[in-house]
């Protein structure tokens, strides 16, 4: 299995810009985790997904962001207009199953940075 | 209130030495999951190992071993033998029930460099 796929790799935008950061999941997982990092506050989980139906998204800062899981294979982070302050590492991430053992398999991340 | 606390922000070891990162935990519920990570400079998140709450032996994988203290609520991971190549970023996470969803729960993390 090729594992997490993100895309892009790298991103940098103008501040009020539209920006649209991709997942792929391993196949057959069913949890899809969106995590935002930074120096100043860590991992922080912005929203998650299970069998693509939103469970959580208290993590999501703001109106700006959005996410969608419109199938098992592919989600979505969209934020609408960017800021400065959203520059950070994005991260993508899927578990076979829910459950206290089950270890989330990450991507490689996103680094988005907004001038 | 569910929690994780890795109290070292950085550590510096010399190489082929022992390491040891510290790791405690809250939760009041008897069902949970602990995990290490490592992110090196490069990024990515890499899962080590896990270690269940009902897991009566400590979890081994390769050099790296969690030391479960339950009644203490400790997941300390030991890295044996240490390479340069474990200089890196370290996170201790728990999965646990949070409002009737599985969560992982990050710790700070741990900035691990090895000395040549």
């Amino acid at each position: 299995d090729a594992g997490v796929i993100q895309s892009p790799r790298h991103e940098v935008t103008e501040m009020g810009q539209e920006v649209t950061l991709r997942c792929k999941p391993i196949s057959g997982h069913n949890s899809l985790f969106w995590y935002r990092q930074t120096m100043m506050r860590g991992l922080e989980l912005l929203i998650y997904f299970n069998n693509n139906v939103p469970i959580d998204d208290s993590g999501m800062p703001e109106d700006r962001f959005s996410a969608k899981m419109p199938n098992a294979s592919f989600s979505t982070l969209k934020i609408q207009p960017s800021e400065p302050r959203d520059s950070a590492v994005y991260f993508c991430a899927s578990s076979p199953r829910t459950g206290v053992n089950t270890e989330a398999f990450f991507g490689q991340g996103t680094r988005l940075t907004v001038v | 209130a569910q929690k994780i606390t890795q109290t070292q922000p950085g550590m510096f070891v010399q190489e082929k030495e022992a390491v040891t990162l510290d790791c405690t935990y809250d939760t009041s519920d008897p069902s949970y999951g602990l995990f290490w990570y490592k992110q090196p400079s490069s990024g990515e998140m890499i899962f080590l190992i896990y270690q269940g709450s009902y897991d009566q032996q400590n979890a081994t994988e390769g050099r790296y071993s969690l030391n479960f203290q339950k009644a203490r609520k400790s997941a300390n991971l030991v890295i044996s033998a240490s390479q340069l190549g474990d200089s890196a970023m370290y996170f201790c996470a728990m999965r646990a029930v949070v409002d009737s969803n599985y969560q992982l729960i990050w710790g700070a993390g741990t900035k691990l460099i090895i000395k040549p």
